[in-house]
């Protein structure tokens, strides 16, 4: 079945620390799209990028796509409390995906400590 | 404007019983498609519906259904419930496809 991989599973930092996360797919993915999940409650989208290379700010959230479009990371500077949550990435396999269309990764749970 | 309305918002029921989960998309939106996530599994995709028809389904078995009406209003239905079903069900709409979702707040099953 598609997967993608995020890395790390949990990350702890203290306020004011940038911090980066990584989503891989071993398949070229049509779609990327970063959303947050406060616990037990619905996502909230981030940003979704499309081309290979492509990066997208907002506030002091950045994601980028690499040229392969296989693998993508989010960056955050200068943490936040308000920042914590479960980041997850997510992506649209096209149709090598199959009967998977849209596969999430697990998450990244991140804490930030005042 | 108006969220993503999922009801109920907490569910328990028990093996073998069947359920109906409800969701209601932001206005003018036209796709809805429902989510499962646990923490062994993650966040998965169980199907979209689209003007009523649905255009795209996950890999999960045939127990698990859903419709879509005229108002884009959705229902998802898990007959025979089993344990593994106890999860988290999202339901996200967005105007045209699987791009941009806006979800709800989830229905928790539990299921005894």
């Amino acid at each position: 079945s598609q997967e993608l991989e995020q890395s790390p599973q949990s990350l702890i930092v203290q306020e004011g620390k940038n911090l980066t996360i990584n989503c891989t797919s071993s398949k070229t993915l049509y779609g990327l799209y970063w959303y947050k999940q406060k616990y037990g409650e619905g996502l909230i989208f981030l940003m979704m990028l499309q081309k290979g290379g492509e990066e997208k700010s907002h506030e002091k959230i950045t994601a980028k796509l690499d040229e392969k479009k296989q693998q993508s990371s989010l960056h955050i500077t200068a943490s936040q409390p308000s920042h914590a949550g479960i980041y997850l990435c997510g992506a649209d396999m096209g149709p090598q995906g199959g009967s998977e269309k849209l596969v999430f990764g697990k998450g990244t749970k991140l804490t930030v400590n005042p | 404007k108006a969220g993503v309305t999922q009801t109920p918002r907490y569910l328990i029921k028990t093996r073998g019983q069947q359920v109906t989960l409800s969701c209601s998309p932001i206005s003018g939106h036209r796709s809805v498609s429902w989510y499962q996530q646990t923490p062994g599994q993650g966040l998965q995709f169980l199907f979209e519906y689209f003007s009523e028809t649905q255009r795209n389904k996950g890999n999960f078995p045939g127990r698990f259904s859903g419709r879509q009406f005229s108002n884009s209003r959705s229902e998802m239905n898990v007959s025979t419930l089993e344990l593994g079903d106890s999860a988290l069900y999202l339901c996200a709409s967005s105007l045209e496809g699987l791009e941009k979702l806006f979800f709800g707040s989830g229905t928790q099953l539990s299921v005894l």
